[in-house]
């Protein structure tokens, strides 16, 4: 069974960048009919797709974070990574990581991690 | 304000069915395929619905997905006092090249 698991530091001040990192189980990353990807939701409110990466290295971000996002792999290791700079308490969010499905026009994310919280506050 | 439109919140009595709408345009809807996904409270969001209509290995026929025109709508069945929770639309925006999600909608079972 694929898991994923999120991990990373739980608080971050204003101005500086969010680090996580997720950790692929039970299956291979290196599989091109799959993203590996970032979503996350605010306290109370709903999803938002902040990116995603393929094992061949290619990326995609929302154009609404673009400027302040970087998501990066080790396949050998099998974890993605994802780097949020410049924070704001808007940024405060449950982090998930997820598997999504992109072959021949059909888009879904099938896999979730649990989430973890970041909170941005000095 | 989600490009995704999805009413705040439904109800139903067990064992009723209950629809939930996601409305959206032609450069994602319209032209793409639709997810849906449900969220426990407390808990990672869960794949329901994928290609507008087709369940994941696991999900009971009671949930269903049907998609017409620039609109998509989830359906379920039998409703049960385990359904309660939040549940998203979403698919790609063609126009904003960006994967979007509906607002969610809040499924209560009184």
């Amino acid at each position: 069974q694929l898991q994923l698991q999120e991990s990373g530091p739980g608080l971050v001040k204003p101005s500086e960048t969010l680090s996580l990192s997720c950790t692929v189980s039970g299956g291979s990353v290196s599989s091109s009919s799959y993203y590996w990807g970032w979503v996350r939701q605010p306290p109370g409110k709903g999803l938002e797709w902040i990116g995603s990466i393929h094992y061949s290295g290619s990326t995609y971000y929302n154009p609404s974070l673009k400027s302040r996002v970087t998501i990066s792999g080790d396949t050998s290791k099998k974890q993605l990574f994802l780097k949020l700079s410049s924070v704001t308490a808007a940024d405060t969010a449950v982090y998930y990581c997820a598997r999504t499905f992109d072959s021949s026009g059909s888009l879904f994310f099938d896999y979730w991690g649990q989430g973890t919280l970041v909170t941005v506050s000095s | 304000q989600s490009v995704l439109t999805q009413p705040p919140s439904v109800s139903a009595a067990p064992g009723q069915k209950v629809t939930i709408s996601c409305s959206g345009s032609s450069s994602n809807i319209g032209n793409n395929y639709v997810s849906w996904y449900q969220q426990l409270p407390g808990i990672a969001p869960k794949l329901l619905i994928y290609d507008n209509n087709k369940r994941p290995s696991g999900i009971p026929d009671r949930f269903s997905g049907s998609k017409s025109g620039t609109s998509a709508t989830l359906g379920i069945t039998g409703l049960q006092t385990g359904d309660e929770a939040d549940y998203y639309c979403g698919t790609w925006d063609g126009s904003l090249s960006s994967w979007m999600f509906g607002g969610g909608t809040k499924l209560t079972v009184l």
